[in-house]
């Protein structure tokens, strides 16, 4: 069964950093590409990130270049977004996915973690 | 970047009735080296991770009811949704797997009238 558990959300003022995990099963991690993906309180969905099978080459979005880094641990099945120089525009649920090179999409969400940045 | 825009914001439809919600990509999302078109429809219903439903712009995921279809090419997409059904209640999003930023469009949500 194809498991995705994100994990580090939680409350955090501007300016901080948090580091988000998701720690998947069920499928080779070390073959697929990774996504995350944001909700804003009541708002729909916002492609964040993405990161090749092999940690080689990433992609961000404009609002997020610079301050987050996507990365991964083959070894662990894990993977990450740092999170720095948070503002208050980052308060969202965020929910990391498996691509399917097949597909051409993700097909499998994370439940997601929430992150409140709030002075 | 590829902006994608949805219509309507929100539609209210019958039990037993048909939804039909459009998707429009600023640019053309086919994909010339595979003739394939990077376009997928999510659902998403409160307080759970998005659903897919469709991609490669018509093809129905395994275990998606047959209620759902789609089609479209080029810049212009449809979901249409027959027979709706009580737990069809949800927003619906489209999405460009064609070049990052993967942008989605506003989504839709459609509920029962």
């Amino acid at each position: 069964e194809v498991q995705l558990v994100e994990s580090g959300g939680g409350l955090v003022q501007p300016g901080g950093s948090l580091r988000l995990s998701c720690a998947v099963s069920g499928f080779n991690f070390s073959s697929s590409w990774m996504h995350w993906v944001r909700q804003p309180p009541g708002k729909g969905l916002v492609w964040v990130s993405r990161i090749s099978s092999d940690g080689t080459s990433t992609s961000y979005a404009d609002s997020v270049k610079g301050r987050f880094t996507i990365s991964r641990d083959n070894a662990k099945n894990t993977v990450f977004l740092q999170m720095n120089s948070l503002r208050d525009g980052d308060t969202a649920v965020y929910y990391c996915g498996r691509y399917s090179s097949g597909y051409h999409a993700v097909d499998f969400w994370g439940q997601g973690t929430p992150v409140t940045v709030s002075s | 970047d590829i902006v994608m825009t949805q219509s309507p914001d929100s539609l209210v439809v019958s039990l037993g009735e048909r939804a039909t919600i459009n998707c429009k990509s600023s640019q053309s999302v086919l994909t010339s080296s595979n003739n394939k078109t990077y376009l997928t429809w999510y659902q998403q219903k409160p307080r759970q991770p998005p659903k897919l439903l469709i991609y490669w712009a018509s093809t129905r995921e395994s275990g998606v009811p047959d209620r759902f279809s789609a089609s479209g090419s080029g810049t212009d997409f449809t979901l249409t949704i027959n027979s709706l059904q009580a737990e069809d209640v949800a927003v619906y999003y489209c999405q460009q797997y064609y070049t990052t930023p993967h942008t989605f469009g506003q989504g839709t949500k459609l509920e029962i009238k």
